[in-house]
């Protein structure tokens, strides 16, 4: 059962060049979420998506564009990546329901210079 | 909007004894679910522990257990018998219902066991 696969795990970018990073869940869940972490800031939400066909702004979304490409996958897109983008960044799904808890990946190590 | 504070950047205990972890946060709901999650220098976000905020009884998983006071809104995280792989950051984290939305993150509390 692989959960959430996240790729690549690390990538050096330039400034102003653009990427993707992808997620997909093997799970049937609704719900999946892109978080990145920082050092004493915690996880923050960038986007997410409640079901397939919808996406919402998280408290950072600014320099960033997602896409919920079907029910498994969510991707997220750096469109000119800047030296502030310099993070780790979490997918994560859920299901439906009560209580469900997030299942994250393994995360991607992002490095901007 | 709703927040987590986690006051203790760091902490430490000794192998065996037991330490806990403070976690307040601000809401205006009145059912709402709290979560702690573990994460250990590998990276990965590892689920310990979960309340549901209409439940008095307080959430317990083997040595982990919970101090939920809703009044006070305090979830604390009580780790009994420490052991060296409990070494991680910790994160509390607040849902404000049971629908697919996102959690709420503390910024987190580092433990650190000393054998």
């Amino acid at each position: 059962n692989a959960g959430v696969t996240q790729t690549p795990k690390f990538q050096v970018l330039k400034t102003g060049q653009s990427m993707t990073l992808q997620c997909a869940q093997d799970m049937n869940h609704n719900s999946m979420y892109w978080y990145r972490q920082d050092p004493g800031m915690g996880l923050r939400l960038i986007y997410y998506s409640a079901s397939e066909g919808t996406t919402d702004k998280g408290e950072v979304p600014n320099g960033y564009n997602v896409s919920r490409l079907n029910k498994r996958e969510f991707s997220l897109r750096l469109e000119s990546a800047a030296p502030s983008q310099t993070s780790v960044y979490f997918c994560a799904s859920s299901a439906r329901g009560e209580n469900s808890p997030l299942h994250f990946g393994n995360g991607t190590r992002l490095t901007v210079t | 909007a709703q927040t987590v504070t986690q006051s203790q950047p760091e902490m430490s205990v000794q192998e065996a004894e037991t330490v806990t972890l403070s976690c307040t946060y601000d809401t205006s709901e009145s059912d709402y679910y709290l979560f702690w999650y573990k994460q250990p220098p590998s990276r990965q976000m590892i689920l310990v522990i979960r309340q549901e905020a209409y439940k008095q009884q307080n959430a317990t998983e083997n040595r982990f257990s919970v101090n939920f006071q809703k009044a006070a809104k305090s979830f604390s995280l009580k780790i009994s018998d420490s052991q060296l792989g409990d070494a991680a950051m910790y994160f509390c984290a607040y849902r404000r219902d049971s629908g697919n939305t996102p959690l709420v993150f503390g910024k987190g509390t580092r433990l650190s066991v000393i054998a």
